[in-house]
């Protein structure tokens, strides 16, 4: 059974940097099959997709929303089997709970989540 | 980026009644090629993740119960609940996964009358 981690919650002032860490048991981040994304959901944005990490033909591939595509940097830990979130910058419009999700290259949907985190941007 | 409008934004219905939730997109999400609707639906309960119930429109992720059905082609899909048990309500969502970034629809919620 799959199950992903994410780490506690979290309080940052406007200007720092936003670090969330998915912990993955049951798959590995370098499936070839998978592909690992962020997820943020709010009260004003809703559900939004942030971006995904993946490996495939043996090299690793990221790709982002546009919207946060500048501030924004997803990598895999292979030797911890995670992958990390990692956003600059923050203002208080980054305030959501974030997802780490697992798309399944067969079905495209995210079937697996992790269960969230609540991360708050106040000065 | 491919908009996802649901309606209503939520619902009341009686236990043992159907609910049906609409979905619509701002274009296609039919793959022409295998004729696949790359469009999901999602369960969220408070307090917890979304949970996958349907993928390419119309297929039930496994263990999902056969009261969850999935319709609709191209732009309009439906979301049925046959038979609304207590442990239904929830926010549910559907997602399009045809053109990145992937996007939700606002979601609707399902309440019991």
């Amino acid at each position: 059974q799959v199950q992903l981690q994410q780490s506690s919650t979290g309080l940052l002032k406007p200007s720092q940097t936003l670090s969330l860490t998915c912990v993955i048991s049951g798959d590995s981040v370098s499936d070839n099959t998978v592909a690992w994304s962020w997820i943020r959901q709010s009260p004003s944005r809703g559900l939004e997709w942030l971006g995904r990490t993946y490996y495939r033909s043996n090299k690793w591939i990221t790709d982002y929303a546009l919207s946060v595509r500048s501030r924004m940097a997803i990598s895999p830990d292979t030797s911890r089997n995670q992958f990390s979130l990692q956003m600059t910058s923050a203002t208080p419009d980054d305030t959501a709970v974030y997802y780490c999700a697992r798309g399944r290259s067969a079905i495209r949907a995210f079937d697996v989540w992790g269960q969230g985190t609540m991360v708050i941007v106040s000065s | 980026d491919i908009v996802m409008t649901q309606s209503p934004d939520s619902l009341a219905v009686s236990l043992g009644e159907r609910a049906t939730v609409s979905c619509k997109s701002n274009q296609s999400v039919l793959y022409n090629s295998d004729s696949k609707n790359f469009l999901a639906w999602y369960q969220q309960k408070p307090g917890q993740p979304p949970k996958l119930l349907i993928y390419w429109a119309s297929t039930r992720e496994s263990g999902v119960p056969d009261r969850f059905s999935g319709s609709g082609s191209g732009t309009d899909f439906t979301l049925t609940i046959n038979s609304l048990q207590t442990e239904d309500v929830a926010v549910y969502y559907c997602q399009q996964y045809y053109n990145s970034p992937w996007t939700f629809g606002q979601g609707t919620k399902v309440e019991i009358k």
